[in-house]
């Protein structure tokens, strides 16, 4: 079974400067893909960036990169020059196997505050 | 764009009363649709996966009768809470994916429900 493991309950950090939220995952399967979303207090979750298990490189989108460690079976999201609007709930999540990879498992999630 | 619609976005009525909940995706194809629970500083908890044309798939533990899952267009996918009590009171939010291994799914803006 897949799990994905946060260990960071919550984080703070100043504005205009790097954070890195952390995420190991366990499967025993060799494709997976590996997601990361944004929860704002008002609700909504929303699609950070991706990371396949085949990917030779790590993922980047603006902002937010991907620290892939396949071998640590990490995935750690960066975010880079923090704004006070990054103040949110961040979780890690894995799409299951090639057979049933519309499932997706989340992790307890990460409490972003962003002093200014 | 992945813009997925749900609504309402607030729900408040007697105990009893069943809620339906509309999840549209508004500018794709949704081969599958999600439905989770999220309780106060939790994670996601899935309830089900709905695929068009075809019967719901429950999470262990979710009753069937009470979570009535109906996904009758690529586009459109219903939750409904029969006979609600206050212990389904709780946040729900669907999420909508397209076909596709390294595709994300995308999220509604969930719905707050309040039973008294």
């Amino acid at each position: 079974a897949q799990k994905i493991t946060q260990t960071q309950p919550g984080m703070f950090v100043q504005e205009k400067e790097a954070v890195t939220l952390d995420c190991t995952y366990d499967t025993s399967d060799p494709s997976y893909g590996l997601f990361w979303y944004k929860q704002p207090s008002s609700g909504e979750m929303i699609f950070l960036i991706y990371q396949g298990s085949y990917d030779q490189q790590n993922a980047t989108e603006g902002r937010y990169s991907l620290n892939f460690q396949k071998a640590r079976k990490s995935a750690n999201l960066v975010i880079s020059a923090s704004q006070l609007g990054d103040s949110a709930m961040y979780f890690c999540a894995m799409r299951g196997p090639d057979n049933y990879g519309q499932n997706f498992v989340f992790g307890p999630g990460t409490r972003l505050s962003v002093l200014p | 764009g992945a813009v997925v619609s749900q609504h309402p976005s607030w729900v408040i009525c007697k105990s009893g009363t069943s809620v339906k909940i509309e999840c549209r995706s508004l500018d794709f194809q949704a081969t599958t649709m999600f439905w989770y629970r999220q309780f106060p500083k939790q994670s996601l908890m899935l309830m089900a996966t709905s695929n068009e044309g075809s019967k719901a798939t429950y999470e262990q533990g979710v009753e069937k009768d009470k979570f009535l899952i109906n996904h009758a267009s690529l586009t459109l996918s219903t939750l409904t809470v029969t006979s609600a009590h206050p212990e389904d009171s709780s946040f729900y939010i669907c999420s909508a994916k397209r076909q596709g291994l390294s595709q994300p799914q995308h999220f509604g803006d969930g719905t707050r429900l309040s039973i008294l």
